[in-house]
């Protein structure tokens, strides 16, 4: 399974685009990406998934080097409901033996 | 996106008394759900991966006998307390995986066990 490493806190302020690296360098083949939001007191919320190249959603855009070694979350426009943590985890869901661990995330913190 | 419930969303117990959480994946079938605690401002700690119909595989340090996880179908996964203790209070996650169109994973909102 591969460890995530990522910025431990950031902070930005309302109407920034914001952007999150997470670094894997020893991602499997199989291996997918997946970042959570999470709000104090609540389950972690999926935000965004990909394999490699560029993914946008409605909420955010993923960026994934041809090496995979590394992805960026990319929040456009941050308000204040976006402080939060953020965490990027990376594993193959399709195989049973496989787990995610969770890294101890990036805390967002947007000011006014 | 996949719905995952939890219930309840917060137990308080007295100390020896035991504790059921459930976990239902509520639009989808799910044949793998995972047991998380989280004490304040940490991370997700994986406790045990639930297989439905075999037994749940546990983390290392994690004791089978007190954490009791049942898989009984598709939908419902529960994590048992027993014999609780004040140190056992902490915000319990399960999730729940999904696969269509890719395997993702999805979260429940949480329980908050606080024993007494």
């Amino acid at each position: 399974l591969a460890k995530t490493t990522q910025p431990i806190s950031m902070d930005s302020y309302e109407g920034q685009e914001v952007n999150i690296t997470c670094s894997h360098n020893n991602i499997a083949t199989n291996d997918y990406i997946t970042w959570y939001q999470q709000f104090p007191s609540q389950g972690p919320r999926f935000i965004i998934q990909g394999y490699k190249t560029k993914v946008t959603n409605e909420v955010a855009s993923l960026f994934i080097p041809a090496d995979r070694k590394s992805s960026t979350l990319s929040l456009p426009r941050v308000s204040l409901s976006d402080t939060a943590v953020y965490y990027c985890l990376v594993g193959d869901m399709n195989n049973r033996d496989d787990k995610i661990i969770f890294g101890k995330g990036t805390r967002l913190h947007i000011l006014p | 996106g996949a719905v995952v419930s939890q219930h309840p969303s917060r137990v308080i117990c007295k100390s020896g008394t035991s504790v059921k959480i459930e976990c239902r994946s509520l639009d989808f079938q799910a044949t793998t759900m995972f047991w998380y605690r989280q004490f304040p401002k940490q991370s997700l700690m994986l406790m045990a991966t639930s297989n439905e119909g075999s037994k749940a595989t546990y983390e290392q340090g994690v004791e089978k006998d007190k954490f009791l996880i049942n898989h009984a179908s598709l939908t419902l996964s529960t994590l048992t307390v027993t014999s609780a203790h004040p140190e056992d209070s902490s915000f319990y996650i399960c999730s729940a995986i999904h696969r269509d169109p890719t395997d993702t994973q999805y979260f429940g909102p949480g329980t908050r066990l606080t024993v007494l």
